[in-house]
């Protein structure tokens, strides 16, 4: 049974760009929640999203970050316009229900 | 406003000794509690967990406490093996409210098992 999924590993951007991260939940996990870390820093909740619903997005910025979780296929974390101020370690994490959560890998965002 | 709180950022032990990790919490609606261990540039491995209805909760080497009065968990690790060293993270949530039960994370805390 494979873990949760993240891809990719490592996203270099320069200001400005957008950055695209996936993430493959758990098989038989319907909830997707993503996180975001920065350096010396603890795991900040994001969003948590059902499949075709954003359940929770209270830890989302305003403005340049919008997630999604489509009937097929993965749930993607979207940034547009990048800042330096992005740059961090953005977990996935899934779970059959409102209980423990799995971890995927993380994809590492650096803005140049 | 840091709702779950590791106080100590590291910890030193002995390998073959106990590990304590502690970790206290404000926010009176959790009712679940998580530990998760972390290695660099990978994402964080769940432990162990509890719920409130409990006070202890142990799988091998490892055993959650909760204290609900004191609003404070800790995670003893016995006997501590050099390949525990990693940053501990705590987390809490709150499953009951009807509402989604994102985590809650502590700073952490970097445990080094010495030979």
């Amino acid at each position: 049974n494979a873990g949760v999924m993240q891809n990719p590993r490592h996203l270099v951007r320069r200001r400005g760009q957008e950055a695209r991260l996936r993430c493959s939940p758990m098989k038989g996990h319907s909830h997707v929640y993503w996180y975001r870390q920065l350096p010396e820093e603890g795991l900040k909740f994001m969003v948590y999203l059902q499949k075709e619903n954003i359940i929770d997005e209270s830890g989302m910025p305003k403005e340049r970050f919008s997630a999604e979780f489509p009937k097929e296929g993965p749930s993607i974390l979207r940034i547009q316009q990048v800042v330096r101020g992005d740059s961090a370690a953005y977990f996935c994490a899934s779970s059959p229900r409102n209980y423990t959560q799995y971890f995927g890998p993380g994809t590492r965002l650096t803005v140049l | 406003d840091q709702q779950v709180k590791q106080n100590s950022p590291s910890l030193s032990v002995q390998e073959g000794r106990i590990s304590i990790l502690n970790c206290d919490y404000t926010n009176s609606m959790f009712d679940y509690f998580l530990w998760y261990k972390k290695y660099p540039a990978e994402g964080p491995t769940f432990l162990i967990s509890i719920s409130s209805i409990k006070d202890k909760n142990e799988d091998g080497r490892f055993t959650v406490f909760l204290n609900k009065s004191a609003k404070h968990l800790s995670l003893h690790i016995v006997p501590s093996q050099p390949g525990d060293s990693a940053v501990y993270f705590c987390a809490a949530s709150a499953q009951n409210t009807g509402t989604a039960s994102k985590l809650t994370f502590g700073t952490g805390t970097r445990l080094q098992v010495t030979l």
